[in-house]
C-alpha cells in the first residue's frame, strides 16, 4: 500500500529557503514514476509545483523555476523540494503526490500525501 | 500557460439533484483532463481522468465528458457525501488546475 508523508518546518522566515521532504513507503521510487509537489494557499486553488524522476530529471512550473529545486534520494526512498527567497505568497499546504501513469511527466494524480502547512512569516 | 476556467464558482443543490460543472481550457488539451473532489482539511481525491475514465472505487454517479477545450463533470444524483469542492486539472502541457467549484447544500 503506497503512502506518502510530507515533513519539514511549518514556519519559514521571508527571504529564506523552504525545504520539504516526501517519504515514500510501499513502493520503490527507483521503480519509476514522476514524483510531484503541489501546493494550495489557504482558501485557494491548487498549483502544480514540479516533478522529479528517479534519474533526478526535474520539471518545474515556469512561474517558480528560478527559485525551485526538486531532487530525489533513491537510497532513502524520498524526494525533496527547496524553494528559495520565499515570501508570504508562498504560504500554503504543500502536498506530495504520485501520478496515475508510470511514465508520464504530466498526468492525473491518484496518490497524495496528507499535506503539510507552511507559513512564511517573520 | 494553459488557463482553466471552471463554472460556476459556487453551486447550491439538494440531495438527489443532477449537478453539472464545466471546465474550459484556454487552448486545446485533447483529453488530458482530470476531476478531483476535495473536502476541508483533506487532500484532493481523483474522480475522473482522461476526461471520462472513472477512477477505481469512485461511485458511478460521477461521470466526465468533453474534449478539446470544454469539459463537464456530472453527478447524476447528488448524495450527502458529495458536498465538497471540485477541481479540474489539465495535464496536456505542464499541469494547471481550475479555481474550483464549491457544491453546497441548498
Amino acid at each position: 500500500q503506497l503512502q506518502l508523508q510530507e515533513s519539514g518546518p511549518g514556519l519559514v522566515k521571508p527571504s529564506e529557503t523552504l525545504s520539504l521532504t516526501c517519504a515514500v513507503s510501499g513502493y520503490s521510487i527507483s521503480s519509476g514514476y514522476y514524483w510531484v509537489w503541489i501546493r494550495q494557499p489557504p482558501g485557494k486553488g491548487l498549483e502544480w509545483i514540479g516533478s522529479v524522476y528517479r534519474s533526478g530529471s526535474a520539471y518545474y512550473n515556469p512561474s517558480l523555476r528560478s527559485r525551485l529545486t526538486i531532487s530525489v534520494d533513491t537510497s532513502n526512498n524520498q524526494f525533496s523540494l527547496k524553494l528559495s527567497s520565499v515570501t508570504a505568497a508562498d504560504t500554503a499546504v504543500y502536498y506530495c503526490a504520485r501520478p496515475i501513469g508510470p511514465a508520464a511527466i504530466y498526468d492525473a494524480f491518484d496518490m497524495w500525501g496528507q499535506g503539510t502547512m507552511v507559513t512564511v512569516s517573520s | 500557460d494553459i488557463q482553466m476556467t471552471q463554472s460556476p464558482s459556487t453551486l447550491s443543490a439538494s440531495v438527489g439533484d443532477r449537478v453539472t460543472i464545466t471546465c474550459r481550457a484556454s487552448q486545446r488539451i485533447s483529453s488530458g483532463l482530470a476531476w478531483y473532489q476535495q473536502k476541508p482539511g483533506k487532500a484532493p481525491n481523483l474522480l475522473i481522468y482522461k476526461a471520462s475514465i472513472l477512477q477505481s472505487g469512485v461511485p458511478s454517479r460521477f461521470s466526465g465528458s468533453g474534449s478539446g477545450t470544454e469539459f463537464t463533470l456530472t453527478i447524476s444524483s447528488l448524495q450527502p457525501d458529495d458536498f465538497a469542492t471540485y477541481y479540474c486539472q489539465q495535464y496536456n502541457s505542464y499541469s494547471t488546475f481550475g479555481q474550483g467549484t464549491k457544491v453546497e447544500i441548498k
